[in-house]
């Protein structure tokens, strides 16, 4: 009973430098999302995913890809950290109906860049 | 477009007293909302949702919420604290569209005082 799980869960990073977080979920859900979270900010979508090989763009995308080859997995990439992406990220999932289906969270990836 | 507001980053109470959450959102359409509980180190957890089947909404763990729409309200309640209550809360309103996104408030953490 995995649900949505997140690897790496911590990680260190100097400015400039790239690394990809990974977002793996076993409930056959379509839709897929990554957050980030920040003090006082409430999450903010970063991009999320309605189904295998598409993506889009949420409230906070620049700095960040993704990519949803398989269903079940949906990759954030950053390709240059910035000090500024230093956050919580958070992946959710949610089986394909509109509006009153919640999300499904994994346990975060806290990031800093340094 | 949907948007949320939390009164109040932090709220104290002491164990046994009563808890009041506050969320107003606004929104374009009919809305669905949800109330999310995060602990220490973890990801989001659903405690409940509005649907429109019922103005009163009961969740997990003793809390309930109430959905009036002449105040744009949801405010979250439960009669009594308990010291495993402390955490974040957060309040969520559906875009209620293709995709499933939700728009967060800026959390609430509550404290709980023995």
């Amino acid at each position: 009973n995995a649900g949505v799980t997140q690897t790496p869960k911590f990680r260190v990073l100097k400015t400039g430098q790239s690394m990809t977080l990974l977002c793996a979920q076993d409930m056959n859900h379509e839709y897929m999302y990554w957050y980030r979270q920040d003090p006082g900010m409430g999450l903010r979508l970063i991009h999320y995913s309605v189904g295998e090989g598409t993506t889009a763009k949420g409230e906070v995308p620049d700095g960040y890809n993704v990519s949803r080859l398989k269903k079940q997995n949906f990759l954030l990439g950053l390709e240059s950290a910035a000090p500024s992406q230093t956050s919580v990220y958070f992946c959710a999932s949610s089986p394909y109906q509109q509006g009153i289906q919640p999300q499904h969270f994994g346990d975060g990836t806290r990031l800093s860049i340094l | 477009a949907q948007s949320v507001t939390q009164l109040g980053s932090h709220v104290s109470v002491s164990e046994g007293a009563l808890v009041l959450l506050r969320c107003n959102y606004s929104s374009s359409v009919p809305p669905y909302l949800f109330w999310y509980v995060q602990y220490p180190n973890q990801g989001l957890q659903l405690l409940l949702k509005y649907t429109s089947a019922a103005t009163l909404v009961k969740g997990i763990n003793g809390f309930e919420a109430e959905f009036k729409k002449s105040e744009t309200s949801f405010h979250l309640t439960k009669p009594s604290a308990h010291m495993s209550d402390a955490a974040e809360y957060f309040c969520a309103v559906s875009h209620n569209n293709a995709g499933n996104m939700l728009t967060f408030g800026g959390g609430t953490r509550l404290m709980v005082k023995p």
